[in-house]
């Protein structure tokens, strides 16, 4: 069974530049999720999806990041304009949705550098 | 808000020694994820505890959960050198998927 896939791998913009990254989740999984990882923290919940309605954008800096999951398979994530402190990993994760025991998988990320 | 704090930060061992990692979790859980995180890789889940008691072991590793104490373990016995890596743990509720993941645990096993 294929993982997460997620592209690209490495990303160096400048501030104030755009950039989107690009999610595929494991086949069958509705719910996926998009974190953001900053260097020696845990994983911070960004947005989730089940199918393609968001179920929690909470900690989505709304000004400048959008997500999207058209089709509710494949999902982007964009940040313009990007700023410094945006230069983190950011993990795709997905799973069932069944609600039983919910164990997400998780992408290898994309691991972004804002000059 | 859910706060979720793991103790030690940093954890460095010899090889052949015990050692136990610690999570404690602000508001009421009824399950709780460990994930391993190796150096510029990404996460891949331990285990998952759904109950009070709940005691899980693999390897090396063992996770036990109290949800009345709002705490969960993980421990290492006899450490080798491949269980170098950062471990988190996140709380999480039944119908809810979002998770809440602790600030690491960076254990270093010295040879």
């Amino acid at each position: 069974e294929a993982g997460v896939a997620q592209s690209p791998r490495y990303k160096i913009i400048e501030k104030r530049q755009s950039v989107a990254f690009w999610c595929n989740p494991i086949s069958g999984h509705a719910t996926l999720y998009w974190y953001q990882q900053i260097l020696g923290q845990g994983p911070k919940l960004l947005i989730q999806f089940q199918n393609n309605g968001v179920v929690d954008d909470s900690q989505l800096p709304k000004d400048r990041f959008s997500a999207e999951r058209l089709k509710g398979v494949d999902s982007t994530l964009k940040i313009q304009p990007a700023k410094l402190e945006d230069s983190a990993v950011y993990l795709c994760a997905s799973s069932l949705g069944d609600r039983d025991v919910e164990t997400q998988y998780f992408g290898p990320g994309t691991r972004l550098l804002v000059l | 808000e859910l706060k979720v704090e793991q103790n030690p930060l940093f954890l460095s061992m010899q090889e052949g020694k015990n050692y136990t990692i610690y999570c404690n979790y602000s508001t009421t859980s009824d399950r709780l994820y460990w994930y391993r995180q190796d150096p510029g890789k990404s996460l891949e889940s331990l285990f998952v505890l759904l109950s009070n008691g709940a005691v899980k072991q693999e390897g090396r590793l063992m996770a036990s959960l109290d949800t009345k104490a709002r705490l969960s373990t993980l421990h290492i016995t006899a450490a080798v050198h491949d269980l170098s890596a950062t471990y988190f743990c996140a709380p999480g509720n039944f119908g809810n998927e979002k998770l809440t993941f602790g600030t690491g645990t960076r254990l270093t096993i010295i040879p």
